[in-house]
C-alpha cells in the first residue's frame, strides 16, 4: 500500500506561470518531507524540505506547503522555467534523522514547462 | 553538496553474468542506501547500511547483495543477472541526524 501518493503522473505549464505539484501521505508518523527533482538517467537532486512543525518553507522560486490535518503537501514553482522540466518526487520520513530513518517516495510527477 | 559516485553509468549484459555496481562517497557519511527505480514508479529501497560491517535488506525484495567493508564504499552485486533485473539503481548517503539523502547519478542496467 502506497504511503506517499502523487496522483498526477504529469503536469504541463507555460513558462513564467506557476507550477503546483501535489503529494498526499497516509502515515501519520511521517514528520519530515522532501522534494527531489530527477532528470532521465540521472540521480535525484534535493530541492526543498519541510518539517512537520512548519506549514511553509520557501527557497527562491520554490515553496513547499504542508497541511498536516489533510496529510497533504504541495510544491509551488514560480515562475516556471523550461529548465524545470523533470520528474519531481515527493518523499517522507519518520523518526527524525536517527538510525531507523528511511525515505519513502511517491511515484513522481513529470513536469513539462513549455517556452 | 555531497560527492557520491556510481560506476558504471550504463551497463548492458547478458543473462547469467555476475555484475558489481560500484558506489563511493567522499563525505564520510556513515549511512548508505541502494534504491531501485523503474520509469513512472517510486524509488524502492533494496539495501541499506548504517556503518562498516552493517548491512540490511530494504523494503523491496532483491536478489542482489551488498557489502560495507569501508565507510566510503558500498558495492552492490548480482550473482546471476536476469532480464527482470533491468532497472535504474541509485546509491545514496547521508550523515547521522541529517534527514536529506544525497544521490549518485545512478547505474542504468539492461539485462538481455
Amino acid at each position: 500500500d502506497q504511503q506517499v501518493k502523487q496522483n498526477s503522473p504529469s503536469l504541463s505549464v507555460q513558462e513564467g506561470r506557476i507550477s503546483i505539484l501535489n503529494c498526499d501521505y497516509t502515515n501519520s508518523m511521517f514528520d519530515y518531507f522532501l522534494w527531489y527533482k530527477k532528470y532521465p538517467a540521472e540521480g535525484p537532486t534535493f530541492l526543498i524540505s519541510i518539517s512537520s512543525i512548519k506549514d511553509k518553507n520557501e527557497d527562491g522560486r520554490f515553496t513547499v506547503f504542508l497541511n498536516k490535518s489533510a496529510k497533504h503537501l504541495s510544491l509551488h514553482i514560480v515562475p516556471s522555467q523550461p529548465g524545470d522540466s523533470a520528474v519531481y518526487f515527493c518523499a517522507a520520513s519518520a523518526q527524525g534523522g536517527g538510525s531507523n530513518y528511511k525515505l519513502t517516495f511517491g511515484k513522481g510527477t513529470l513536469l513539462t514547462v513549455n517556452p | 553538496e555531497a560527492d557520491i559516485y556510481q560506476t558504471p553509468r550504463y551497463l548492458v549484459i547478458g543473462t547469467g553474468k555476475k555484475i558489481t555496481l560500484e558506489c563511493s562517497q567522499t563525505m564520510g557519511h556513515d549511512k548508505m542506501y541502494w534504491y531501485q527505480q523503474d520509469p513512472g514508479m517510486e524509488l524502492h529501497l533494496i539495501h541499506y547500511s548504517y556503518g562498516v560491517n552493517s548491512t540490511e535488506k530494504g523494503d523491496l525484495s532483491s536478489e542482489s547483495t551488498v557489502s560495507r567493508i569501508r565507510t566510503e564504499h558500498f558495492p552492490l552485486t548480482l550473482e546471476s543477472a536476469r532480464p527482470s533485473h533491468t532497472s535504474q539503481y541509485l546509491c545514496a548517503s547521508r550523515s547521522q541526524g541529517v534527514e536529506k539523502l544525497f544521490f549518485g547519478s545512478g547505474t542504468q542496467l539492461s539485462v538481455l
